[in-house]
Order: structure tokens, then sequence, then C-alpha cells
């Protein structure tokens, strides 16, 4: 059974950083492309970022290039999401997903981020 | 990297058939075959209904049903029932690495 378990949330004040981690089990990890969607509150899903099964090939939404991060541990089975800078409008649920087939097929629980001073 | 557009709000009384639509540009959802669609209750997170414009993930009803029409996707819901009441979402890939979601469409079984 598939699992991702996020990791890393919580409140921060705005300039600064934060560092999420989303454990994956049950698949394969290391042949899977996978992606960060975030949601903030009473909003909708925004694409945030993505990165290819082996790391080399990475993409991010305009709003958070040259401030966020996409990296994974394959040995580890894990994904991260290094966030620098943050602003109040980083506040959101941020999801890990897994992408394949083309679909996100298989999403975390979400962890909740808030920039607040 | 613009959103995709989705009415806000549709509905329809049980046993009926909605459609929900997804519209974006030659960019994105004209461009590829790439779109699916994720459902959403209120606290949890999102599940995929619908991917490569029309295929069902495993356990998905075929009361789903997904189609596009150039730039436009369309999610079929037929037989609503109460359950299907929540939040839709399309998505589409936009080439280069980068996907695009719409902005959600709020399901109400009458």
């Amino acid at each position: 059974q598939v699992q991702l378990v996020e990791s890393g949330g919580g409140v921060v004040q705005p300039g600064g950083s934060l560092r999420l981690s989303c454990e994956a089990s049950g698949f394969t990890f290391s042949t899977n492309n996978m992606q960060w969607v975030r949601q903030a509150p009473g909003k909708g899903l925004e694409w945030l970022a993505f990165i290819s099964f082996h790391g080399t090939d990475k993409n991010y939404v305009d709003s958070v290039k040259g401030r966020f991060t996409i990296s994974r541990d394959n040995s580890k089975n894990t994904l991260f999401l290094q966030m620098n800078g943050l602003r109040t409008e980083d506040t959101a649920v941020y999801y890990c997903v897994r992408d394949f087939d083309w679909g996100l097929h298989q999403w975390g629980q979400g962890i909740l981020v808030t920039v607040s001073s | 990297q613009s959103a995709l557009t989705q009415p806000p709000s549709a509905s329809g009384s049980p046993g009926q058939s909605v459609t929900i639509s997804c519209t974006g540009t030659s960019s994105d959802v004209g461009g590829y075959n790439h779109v699916s669609w994720y459902q959403q209750y209120p606290g949890k997170a999102p599940k995929l209904m619908i991917y490569e414009v029309n295929k069902r993930p495993s356990g998905v009803p075929d009361r789903l049903s997904g189609s596009k029409s150039g730039n436009t996707a369309s999610l079929t819901v037929s037989g609503l029932q109460a359950e299907d009441e929540a939040d839709y979402y399309c998505n589409s890939y936009a080439g280069d690495y980068n996907w695009v979601f719409g902005g959600g469409t709020k399901l109400t079984v009458l």
C-alpha cells in the first residue's frame, strides 16, 4: 500500500525557512517522478514543483522560483522541499504527490505551513 | 502559468448527469492529452479520478468519465449520488515540466 508522509511544517516568520520532508513507502520510489502541490486556506490547488525520478530534471511555479528547492534522496525514499524567503502568501497545506503515468496517483495527508509574524 | 478555467459551481439531482468543463489554451489542455481530474472532500487530500483525459484508476466508478475537445476538457458524472458532492479540480501538463490546475468546481447534489 502506497504511503506518503509529510513532515517539517509549522509556523515561521516572514523571511524564514523551512524544510519539508516526505517519506515514501509501498512503491519503488527511485523509479517515480514526484511533485509538490499546495493549497492555501479556502483556496484551490496550486502546482508547485516537479522532480524527475533520477533527480536531474526539476521545475517550479514562477512564484517560488529562486526561493524553493525540490530534491530527493532515493536511498532513503524521501522527497524534500527547501523553502527560503517565506512570505505570508506561502501559507498553505503542502502535499507530496506521486506522479505516475501522467496522473497524480497518490497524495500525502498534507502538512500545514503558516507564515506569520 | 495561468490557471485553467472551471465553473465555480455545478449541481444536479440524484440520478442525473453533470458535466464540469475545464478550459485552457493550446499550450496546455489543447496541446497534450495529459489532463487529469481530482476529487477533494473538505479537509481531505485530493484523489485522482481521471488521468490521460479519460482513463480511470482502479476503484473509480465508471459513472465518471472524461473527454477533451480542443482547449476544453470535461468531466461527466453520471447517475449522481450523494457521495459525489465534493470539489473537483482539473490539471493539465503545460510543457517543459510545468503543470497547471483549474480553479476548482464545487459539485452539489441537490
